[in-house]
């Protein structure tokens, strides 16, 4: 059984461009998380959907992020105009419950 | 607002040498607690969850325990593979089923 997915691993943009993240939840999970690492700080919760619908978007910044996970598909993390500050490390997880959440192995976003 | 503490931010031990990690929490209502490792440049890895005071789960080398509080993560006869990043995270009854974690404990074993 594969585990979470996530790609690209690495991803470089520079400041005002788009960054895509994309993220296969393991085989007979429908909920998804996307958390955040910041340079020398904890992980932070972002956003929780099932499939088509956002449950708590509690953690997600008001501007230039979204995020989705289709019918089919992978869900997205969508980031607008980024800056400098966005660079991170994106972790999604998924979870067949809502209990035990399993990680995938991140993105790395740099905006020079 | 929901706190999880971790303690110490680093441990260095020797191969052999027997420690605990903490994780106290301050929450309205605990739903489930969890331990993961991750390694550097990876995401975290599962290791247990726990769900109510006086519980307690074994995986190799590992033990983690729950009080109303705390938990403790005990590392018996540790080996240099176990050198990693332990995190702590918590679920809150009234906040859905996000984590909200710890900053964590970066453990070394020189062998």
């Amino acid at each position: 059984n594969a585990g979470v997915m996530q790609n690209p691993r690495h991803l470089v943009r520079r400041r005002g461009q788009e960054a895509r993240l994309r993220c296969s939840p393991m085989k007979g999970h429908s909920h998804v998380y996307w958390y955040r690492q910041l340079p020398e700080e904890g992980l932070k919760f972002m956003v929780y959907l099932q499939k088509e619908n956002i449950i708590d978007e509690s953690g997600m910044p008001k501007e230039r992020f979204s995020a989705e996970f289709p019918k089919e598909g992978p869900s997205i993390l969508r980031i607008q105009q980024v800056v400098r500050g966005d660079s991170a490390a994106y972790f999604c997880a998924s979870s067949p419950s809502g209990n035990e959440q399993f990680f995938g192995p991140g993105t790395r976003l740099t905006v020079l | 607002e929901d706190q999880v503490t971790q303690s110490p931010e680093a441990l260095r031990l020797q191969e052999g040498e027997s420690s605990s990690l903490n994780c106290s929490y301050t929450v309205s209502g605990l739903r489930g607690l969890f331990w993961y490792r991750q390694d550097p440049g990876k995401g975290p890895e599962f290791l247990f969850t726990l769900y109510s005071a006086g519980e307690e789960k074994e995986k190799e080398r590992l033990k983690a325990t729950l009080t109303k509080k705390e938990s403790f993560l005990h590392i018996t006869a540790p080996k240099p593979e176990d050198s990693a990043t332990y995190l702590c995270a918590v679920q809150v009854e009234t906040s859905g089923s996000r984590l909200t974690f710890g900053e964590g404990t970066q453990l070394t074993v020189n062998p």
